[in-house]
C-alpha cells in the first residue's frame, strides 16, 4: 500500500542553526504534500504545504522543497528558534483514494 | 470561532464496554477524518468521510466504526474495545475532500486508555 518514510526520528540542532527534515513517499499518483507541526500536548498543526506542480515553496523561515521524479520532498528550516522545537510530521495524499498518509514524524530539539 | 470539537478528552474504559467518541466541526466542512496517534508511528488513518453517508477506511479501520448522518457530525465507535486501542485519537476536517483543497484542522484530541 501507500507508505511516506520521514528521517531522522529525533534531531537536535543549536538555535540560529538549519535543520532538514526528509520525506519519501511510494504512491506516484500522490499531488499534495503538507507537513504538521505538533507541540507536547497539542494537537498537529499546518505550517507549510506543496503541490506537486511547484518545485520549493517558502514561508519566511520555513521551506518546502519537492522532487517527484525521486518522490522525495523535505523541510527545510533556517535560522531554528527554541520555539520550533517539536513533533513535525510530513503527509502525503493519495490522490486516487483522497486519504491522507503521515510520516512517522521527526522530533526537533532546538537548544539554546 | 471555527473549530473542531471532540468529547471526551480523556476516558478510561474496560475492554469490550461499548464507547463513542464525538466530533463536530462548525465549518460547514465536507471532509472529516479520523486518526489514531501511537509513539513511534505517527499519525494512521482509522476512516474518513467526504460527505454525508459517504464514509471510507483508512489504513487502520478494525474495530472502529463511523457514521456521518449530518455534515457537522462524525463520530467514532468502538463497538468492543481492546486493549490495543490505547491510543490519542484526533478528529480532523477539511472543507473539501483531499484531492481539491487539502487544509486539514484537527480536534484537541482524545486520549483514550482500555484496560
Amino acid at each position: 500500500g501507500e507508505n511516506v518514510e520521514q528521517h531522522p526520528s529525533t534531531l537536535s540542532v543549536q538555535e540560529g542553526d538549519s535543520a532538514v527534515i526528509k520525506c519519501t513517499y511510494s504512491d506516484s499518483a500522490s499531488n499534495y504534500f503538507p507537513w504538521y507541526k505538533q507541540e507536547l500536548g497539542k494537537r498537529p498543526q499546518l505550517i507549510i504545504d506543496i503541490r506537486s506542480n511547484v518545485g520549493e515553496k517558502k514561508d519566511q523561515r520555513i521551506a518546502v522543497t519537492l522532487n517527484k521524479t525521486a518522490k522525495h520532498f523535505s523541510l527545510h528550516i533556517t535560522e531554528t528558534q527554541p520555539e520550533d522545537s517539536a513533533v513535525y510530521f510530513c503527509a502525503a495524499n493519495s490522490y486516487n483514494t483522497d486519504k491522507l498518509i503521515f510520516g512517522t514524524g521527526t522530533r526537533l530539539q532546538v537548544f539554546p | 470561532e471555527a473549530q473542531v470539537t471532540q468529547n471526551p478528552r480523556y476516558l478510561i474504559t474496560v475492554t469490550g464496554k461499548k464507547l463513542t467518541v464525538t466530533c463536530s466541526q462548525n465549518m460547514n466542512h465536507e471532509y472529516m477524518s479520523w486518526y489514531r496517534q501511537d509513539p513511534g508511528l505517527g499519525l494512521r488513518q482509522i476512516y474518513y468521510s467526504m460527505n454525508v453517508e459517504v464514509t471510507d477506511k483508512g489504513d487502520v479501520p478494525e474495530g472502529y466504526k463511523v457514521s456521518r448522518k449530518e455534515k457537522r457530525n462524525f463520530p467514532l465507535i468502538l463497538e468492543s474495545p481492546s486493549p490495543n486501542q490505547t491510543s490519542l485519537y484526533f478528529c480532523a476536517s477539511s472543507p473539501t475532500p483531499l484531492g481539491a483543497k487539502n487544509i486539514q484542522y484537527f480536534g484537541a484530541g482524545t486520549r483514550l486508555s482500555v484496560l
